[in-house]
């Protein structure tokens, strides 16, 4: 079972371009997530899905776009980069409700947009 | 916004001592979780307290929970270098379909 996977593992981008950052769970959750890490910022929600064909705003969305068409995939896309996209970005799931139960986090990917 | 917020930010301590760690957060909660996130990885869950509970224990690890002070606290005991990472708290709104809201996080180091 490999759990949450992520691609790529690190991206360089120009700016202006667009991005799609890919996300898969084995687990059958029901709620995935996508959070940036900014060093001295913590942890911050981007957009999460609490079921397949439903999506929601996190806490720093702008810039951002995500879809839920199945299950198992979450991709998060970047219309047109800006550097200060650059962050490590980590997609989570969790097996039911947002936020009763503990999330699931992938590896990451170090994406850097010069 | 952030609600959880970790305290120390850093913590040296020296192998074989007690790590304690503190979150507060604002607004009432569901449950308050613990995450810890070694060094470019993802983050991993240790605990889960809920909100009718006040003190967790899991292996090494001890969470308390204050409502009434809205605070908790993950005591890791007899540390090894091993514990060296990051650690999270995360607090879940009473809404059930609202995410958990993480903090900062406290970066442990312990030097063997």
């Amino acid at each position: 079972i490999a759990g949450i996977t992520q691609a790529p593992t690190s991206q360089i981008l120009a700016a202006g371009r667009r991005m799609t950052l890919r996300c898969t769970q084995d687990m059958r959750h029901n709620a995935m997530y996508w959070y940036r890490q900014d060093l001295g910022l913590g942890l911050r929600l981007i957009h999460y899905s609490n079921t397949a064909g439903t999506t929601g705003k996190g806490e720093v969305p702008d810039g951002y776009s995500v879809s839920r068409a199945n299950t198992d995939d979450f991709p998060l896309t970047l219309a047109s980069a800006v550097p200060s996209q650059t962050s490590v970005y980590f997609c989570a799931s969790s097996p039911g409700g947002a936020s009763y139960n503990e999330q699931f986090f992938g590896p990451g990917t170090r994406l850097t947009v010069l | 916004s952030q609600q959880g917020e970790e305290d120390p930010q850093a913590l040296s301590i020296q192998e074989g001592e007690n790590a304690t760690m503190n979150c507060s957060y604002k607004t009432s909660i569901n449950n308050l979780q613990w995450y810890r996130q070694n060094s470019g990885r993802g983050l991993v869950h240790l605990i889960l307290i809920r909100s009718n509970e006040r003190e967790k224990h899991s292996g090494r690890l001890r969470v308390t929970l204050d409502t009434s002070k809205k605070s908790s606290s993950l005591l890791i005991t007899a540390s090894r270098a091993a514990d060296t990472a990051s650690y999270f708290c995360a607090t879940a709104p009473f809404s059930g379909n609202t995410p958990l809201v993480f903090g900062k996080g406290t970066r442990l180091s312990v030097i063997a």
